[in-house]
């Protein structure tokens, strides 16, 4: 069964910083792309960022351009983002996708909280 | 910037046929695929058609996806509604080849 897990949300202060983490099991984790997408709260769907299988190619939004940075570790089978810089309008549920031409399957997202 | 625009909501009668759009702001909708995603309250986003007009297995044949060229707009059509079906349906392109663009969202009350 293909699982995709998320963690390292939170809150955090804006300015500041945290790394978001999403395990891969169930398939073979090197051979995907990989995206980032986030929610806010009633809000919809907004694509931050993806990777290629080596890394090789890497895209961002222009809302995250130069704040994030999507890495990925594909021998512990796992996905990166370190978010710097933190504002209130990163506030939202943050999803990984396995990408097979399309978001084929998604974490249950973790939840990102910038708030003093 | 190029944009996906659905309706805010759509409602219909269970039994019944719906039919979202999702029509695109510049170039030609039909120069890249999109992908319709459908999310339940409450719970992450799953693929309902993909590349257009594809099924996802264990997706039920009643749910179709078109592109309308004369429009520039795509639709996902939604026959013999079920209560179930009752969610937010998202639609998702590409811009610049390799920045993925969402839809704003659609909420499907079946009642």
């Amino acid at each position: 069964e293909v699982q995709l897990v998320e963690s390292g949300g939170g809150l955090v202060k804006p300015g500041g910083s945290l790394r978001l983490s999403c395990a891969g099991s169930g398939f073979t984790f090197s051979s995907y792309s990989m995206n980032w997408v986030r929610q806010a709260p009633g809000k919809g769907l907004e694509w931050v960022s993806s990777i290629s299988t080596s890394s090789e190619y890497i895209h961002y939004a222009d809302s995250v351009k130069g704040r994030f940075t999507i890495s990925r570790d594909n021998a512990k089978n796992s996905l990166f983002l370190q978010m710097n810089s933190l504002r209130a309008e990163d506030t939202a549920v943050y999803y990984c996708a396995r990408v097979s031409g399309y978001l084929q399957e998604w974490g249950l997202g973790t939840l990102v909280t910038v708030s003093s | 910037n190029f944009m996906l625009t659905q309706p805010h909501s759509v409602s219909e009668s269970p039994g019944k046929t719906v039919t979202i759009s999702c029509t695109g702001s510049s170039g030609s909708i039909a120069s890249n695929y999109v992908q319709w995603y459908q999310q339940r309250p409450g719970s992450a986003p799953t693929t309902v058609i993909y590349e257009d007009n594809q099924r996802p297995s264990g997706v039920p044949d009643r749910f179709s996806g078109s592109i309308d060229s004369s429009s520039n707009s795509a639709s996902l059509t939604i026959s013999g509604l079920k209560t179930e079906d009752e969610a937010d349906y998202y639609c998702q392109s590409f811009h610049s080849g390799n920045h993925w663009v969402f839809g704003g969202g659609t909420k499907l009350t079946v009642l």
